[in-house]
């Protein structure tokens, strides 16, 4: 059973660039979320989706930043006109409902 | 405020000196409070789940453990290749928030030869 699968693992944008992180959740597993490692900190909780419903974005930033789980397909986080401080690590994880999260790799995102 | 604090923030051990990390956390409602393992440049990797005050739970040289307001994990006679940082995090059993994990900084541990 593959684990959580995200891509790319290393993306490099320039300032005012789009950046596209994707993740597939391991199978069996509905629920998806979202969370950002700034060097030195902790992890942030960013957003959490169920297929087709955004079921709490409240640790996303309202402005450049937006997430989807489609019927079909990966989920995709998207951030809009990066800046540098969007530098980070990006870690996704899944469940099944009501169960321990599973992380993916990361995608490790640098704004030049 | 949800908050989970983590200490000591990095830890050395000789390998075979045993140890434990802590974990405190004020949350209003525990869910769940989850251990996880994380190596340098990968992601957080599941190790236990506590739900309630009392549970323990064990995994080859380590031990989890839950009182109301904090989590202990118990790293019996360790080895090198335990060095990684351990990261706690609690969710909370409120339903705006359901199924954010908050996280602490991790302690950092060290286990040489």
């Amino acid at each position: 059973n593959a684990g959580v699968m995200q891509n790319p693992r290393h993306l490099v944008r320039r300032r005012g660039q789009e950046a596209r992180l994707r993740c597939s959740p391991m199978k069996g597993h509905s629920h998806v979320y979202w969370y950002r490692q700034l060097p030195e900190e902790g992890l942030k909780f960013m957003v959490y989706l169920q297929k087709e419903n955004i079921i709490d974005e409240s640790g996303m930033p309202k402005e450049r930043f937006s997430a989807e789980f489609p019927k079909e397909g990966p989920s995709i986080l998207r951030i809009q006109q990066v800046v540098r401080g969007d530098s980070a690590a990006y870690f996704c994880a899944s469940s099944p409902p009501n169960k321990a999260q599973y992380f993916g790799p990361g995608t490790r995102l640098t704004v030049l | 405020e949800d908050q989970v604090t983590q200490s000591p923030e990095a830890l050395r051990l000789q390998e075979g000196e045993s140890s434990s990390l802590n974990c405190s956390y004020t949350v209003s409602g525990l869910r769940g409070l989850f251990w996880y393992r994380q190596d340098p440049g990968k992601g957080p990797e599941f190790l236990f789940t506590l739900y309630s005050a009392g549970e323990e739970k064990e995994k080859e040289r380590l031990k989890a453990t839950l009182t109301k307001k904090e989590s202990f994990l118990h790293i019996t006679a360790p080895k090198p290749e335990d060095s990684a940082t351990y990261l706690c995090a609690v969710q909370a059993d409120r339903g705006s928030t359901l199924g954010r994990l908050y996280f602490g900084r991790g302690t950092q541990l060290t286990v040489w030869p």
